[in-house]
């Protein structure tokens, strides 16, 4: 496995503002991927981050609502742009280690007044 | 895709008792998870188990998976209060890439 962290742990956000959350990788992957989890809900893909590429986003994600960067094979950022009272959840990066294995962050808990 | 479903979705149990969940998903896969998350933090990577496998164990966990019926179960064994937690299956959906698509959950409540 690998240390994956995220920042900030939490947040609490006034809504027509964006908050960017980083996620950092104590080794170098190829892979990062972004979730979100609503409240009692399960775990949604936003996108997948590939270093050097742009991210590719799932259906009901757009990139204008989440930019993604991927600047290098250890680090990712995700920005929730424009945030209203629905984008409040918990934001998880994943990365692929073992084969076919993911691995996630501790999640990041955004609250949206 | 369209998420499996899980059930139950809660399940209430005492110390020492075998807990059992059950995981359904719609598409063929190379792979199923399952995960572990503790009141909504990360999630816990806890086995995983390939489309050619029928069965599988990890410490007091116990895993099928019947393709022909596309399910999976996950069994604990001798819960603990520490098991108490969330419990999702994830799967592939046998694209190849490793994007994940959950279970809907089960929360789990072991008493002392």
């Amino acid at each position: 496995s690998a240390v994956i962290s995220q920042k900030p742990s939490r947040d609490i956000c006034q809504r027509g503002t964006s908050l960017t959350i980083q996620c950092q990788v104590d080794s170098q992957v190829t892979m990062m991927f972004w979730y979100r989890q609503q409240p009692g809900q399960s775990l949604t893909l936003i996108a997948t981050a590939n270093q050097g590429s742009e991210a590719t986003y799932e259906s009901g994600f757009v990139i204008d609502k989440f930019p993604i960067s991927r600047p290098n094979l250890t680090f990712s950022t995700l920005t929730v742009s424009n945030m209203s009272p629905e984008d409040s959840s918990i934001y998880l990066c994943s990365v692929e280690l073992a084969r076919e294995t993911q691995y996630f962050g501790p999640g990041t808990r955004l609250l949206v007044l | 895709s369209q998420q499996g479903e899980e059930d139950p979705q809660a399940l209430s149990i005492q110390e020492g008792e075998n807990a059992t969940m059950n995981c359904s998903y719609k598409t063929s896969i190379n792979n199923l998870q399952w995960y572990r998350q503790n009141s909504g933090r990360g999630l816990v990577h806890l086995i995983l188990i390939r489309s050619n496998e029928r069965e599988k164990h990890s410490g007091r966990l116990r895993v099928t998976l019947d393709t022909s019926k596309k399910s999976s179960s996950l069994l604990i064994t001798a819960s603990r209060a520490a098991d108490t937690a969330s419990y999702f299956c994830a799967t592939d959906e046998g694209t190849g890439f490793q994007k994940l698509v959950f279970g809907t959950g089960t929360r789990l409540l072991v008493s002392p």
